[in-house]
């Protein structure tokens, strides 16, 4: 079975730039988390969705920072305009919406801002 | 609201020889508890998970932990390291009234030695 899928692996670009980030979750899954991860904050939790409806986005940095679920089987995540400290690796991962389901990462996007 | 602490943020051992990874929570109910295992550039991959019955659960690349509530801990154990096994390890804990939202420690990192 193919796992979450996320895209681009990699992204380069100039501050001030919109990016999307892309993510496929596991089919069936329910519940869509976006996390950011960097050295300094480690791993945290940006926005989940249960059934394409977003749950917490407590973890939102700012306005500059958007995610949305059209569907069930695809999830975005933006950053507009786009700024260095934004820098980081995106990952998404999703679940069951059931109590004790553990989350299936993908393999991430690494961001630069530059 | 759910902790997790990993005390180690380092640890070296020997190729061969016994390893157990430490992971403190906090947490006022039965939590469900999670060991996740990160190798550069790629996800989290799901080890093990604890959510009810059998304190010692078992889980893949011959790793197991072992829940004590007396203790609030949930430690990572593999009885011979190897050295593909070196990679960044997360606790995580989850709670019923938290819907499927986790919360993960700071991880460990484990160097081996040939």
């Amino acid at each position: 079975d193919a796992g979450v899928i996320q895209s681009p692996r990699h992204e380069v670009t100039e501050m001030g730039q919109e990016v999307t980030l892309r993510c496929k979750p596991i089919s069936g899954h329910n519940s869509l988390f976006w996390y950011r991860q960097t050295m300094m904050r480690g791993l945290e939790l940006l926005i989940y969705f249960n059934n394409n409806v977003p749950i917490d986005d407590s973890g939102m940095p700012e306005d500059r920072f958007s995610a949305k679920m059209p569907n069930a089987s695809f999830s975005t995540l933006k950053i507009q305009p786009s700024e260095p400290r934004d820098s980081a690796v995106y990952f998404c991962a999703s679940s069951w919406d059931s109590r004790g389901q553990p989350q299936h990462f993908g393999d991430g996007t690494r961001l630069s801002i530059l | 609201a759910q902790s997790v602490t990993q005390p180690d943020i380092h640890i070296t051992v020997s190729e061969g020889a016994s390893l157990e990874l430490r992971c403190n929570y906090s947490y006022g109910a039965t939590p469900y508890l999670f060991w996740y295992v990160q190798s550069p550039g790629q996800g989290l991959q799901l080890l093990l998970k604890y959510f009810s019955g059998d304190t010692l659960v078992q889980g893949i690349k011959g790793f197991e932990a072992e829940f004590k509530r007396s203790q609030s801990s949930f430690n990572l154990r593999k009885p011979s390291v190897h050295w593909s096994d070196a990679a960044e390890y997360f606790c995580a804990v989850g709670g019923i009234e938290y819907g499927n939202k986790l919360v993960f420690g700071a991880g460990t990192i484990l160097r081996v030695k040939s």
